[in-house]
């Protein structure tokens, strides 16, 4: 079964340094998508970036990249640069690979960032 | 620009009621979910369809069921409401191939049953 972990239930930061949040993984698939989810505080899931488990290089989108380390299981979120509006709680989720009729989503218990000014 | 509308932002139904959450997404995207968001347990998956009249259960699907007639939508149905219910409901839909698409998402229904 999948299993995603992040074991920070909430970190701070200052306005414009760099953060990183983590995220480990278990799984028994070759084949996976890996995500990081935005919850601000009004509730929507805003989609951030996705790594897949073949992919070679960390992916990247604008301030926030994603720290692939396949054979630790890890998929650290990378925010830089951090703005208040960055202040969410984070999800990172693990999607799988052979069920491509749907490819349900697991989803870890979120990670709660302050950015302070 | 919404692309995934879920029927109500806030709802309050008493215990033993019919309660229906309905979500209408308008990207053509052929797989829906339901989840359940609480507080210390995240997301949980409720049931999930890839086709129209196609479901599938989820983790968590005892006392809920869904309807997909329509491609655009996905109703939850909590066939009757219990106060271990209360909770945030989120819908999602994502295109084919699933592992390399993330979901969109609507805004939530925040469900509470007295």
């Amino acid at each position: 079964a999948q299993k995603i972990t992040q074991t920070q239930p909430g970190m701070f930061v200052q306005e414009k340094e760099a953060v990183t949040l983590d995220c480990t993984y278990d799984t028994s698939d070759p084949s996976y998508g890996l995500f990081w989810y935005k919850q601000p505080s009004s509730g929507e899931m805003i989609f951030l970036i996705y790594q897949g488990s073949y992919d070679q290089q960390n992916a990247t989108e604008g301030r926030y990249s994603l720290n692939f380390q396949k054979a630790r299981k890890s998929a650290n979120l990378v925010i830089s640069a951090s703005q208040l509006g960055d202040s969410a709680m984070y999800f990172c989720a693990m999607r799988e690979a052979y069920n491509t009729n749907a490819g349900k989503s697991t989803f870890g218990d979120g990670t709660t960032l302050t950015v302070k000014p | 620009d919404v692309k995934v509308t879920q029927s109500s932002r806030y709802l309050v139904k008493r215990t033993g009621e019919k309660v229906f959450l309905e979500c209408v997404q308008d990207m053509d995207h052929e797989n829906m979910f339901w989840y359940r968001q609480d507080p210390g347990l995240g997301l949980r998956l409720i049931y999930f369809s890839y086709d129209v009249k196609m479901k599938e259960k989820g983790d968590i699907p005892e006392g809920y069921s869904v309807s997909r007639e329509k491609k655009e939508r996905f109703s939850l149905i909590l066939e009757s409401a219990s106060t271990n219910q209360t909770s945030m409901y989120l819908c999602a839909s994502s295109p084919p191939l699933g592992r390399i698409y993330g979901y969109t998402f609507g805004s939530g229904t925040r469900l509470t049953v007295v």
